[in-house]
């Protein structure tokens, strides 16, 4: 168990939809990080939290945002789903902003049909 | 061209093989080198990192990275079936007063089979 926490594990919606995925990280650990995993791309940096401060952004598309709250969760919101949004969503956390040490959760698994 | 480049398999090897892992990397500013093991289903759990280039042993585990060839590699000695699972590496880049970015690069990762 890596101490970090994602919720849910699993989430079926439909396209069109918004969905708001949430991640607690280990205790003490101020960087919240969030990647996509899917088959054909492999696991791609979204963006990075610092102390409730964007500190770092990869390629996330427009529909997508996130924010960390004071108590140092996070959230990712994902808007008008489309079937290519179908993908393992992963969170991470780390003690400094630097992500050499990296902890994952177990990934929430989004399906859109 | 993907910055990081990690041959997919599938490798299949006996149980007490010696296994070899391997990724090559574009960027010369990576300068953090990590090795991830994902079980199916399961988010990434970290291996081993290390900074910049030479060797890390960690029991049976032993990454190695060389620069100048922009090449890293985890070797798994007395491999077991329970290290079947898709090893990833993953790489980061320093900027300015040598800290890390946060951002991981991943390559696509290699999914190992050691079977009994």
């Amino acid at each position: 168990d890596s101490g970090v926490t994602q919720t849910p594990k699993h989430l079926i919606t439909a396209t069109g939809q918004r969905v708001t995925l949430r991640c607690s990280p280990r205790s003490g650990d101020l960087s919240v990080y969030w990647y996509q995993q899917s088959l054909d791309q492999g696991l791609q940096f979204l963006i990075q939290y610092y102390n409730g401060e964007e500190r770092a952004k990869g390629n996330i598309l427009e529909r997508f945002s996130a924010q960390q709250f004071p108590d140092l969760h996070s959230e990712l919101n994902l808007s008008s789903l489309e079937l290519g949004d179908s993908a393992l969503y992963f969170c991470a956390s780390s003690g400094t902003g630097q992500g050499t040490e990296a902890f994952f959760g177990q990934g929430t698994r989004l399906t859109v049909v | 061209q993907k910055e990081v480049e990690q041959d997919p398999g599938p490798l299949s090897v006996p149980e007490g093989a010696i296994v070899s892992l391997n990724c090559t990397y574009s960027n010369s500013a990576f300068q953090y080198f990590m090795w991830y093991r994902q079980y199916s289903r399961k988010g990434p759990e970290l291996l081993m990192y290390t900074y910049s280039s030479g060797n890390k042993e960690d029991g049976r585990f032993t990454a190695q990275v060389d620069k100048s060839s922009k090449y890293i590699s985890l070797f798994i000695r007395d491999s077991q079936p329970s290290d079947s699972a898709t090893y990833l590496c993953a790489m980061s880049a320093v900027g300015a007063g040598g800290t890390s970015y946060g951002k991981l690069t991943f390559g696509q990762g290699t999914i190992l089979t050691v079977h009994p």
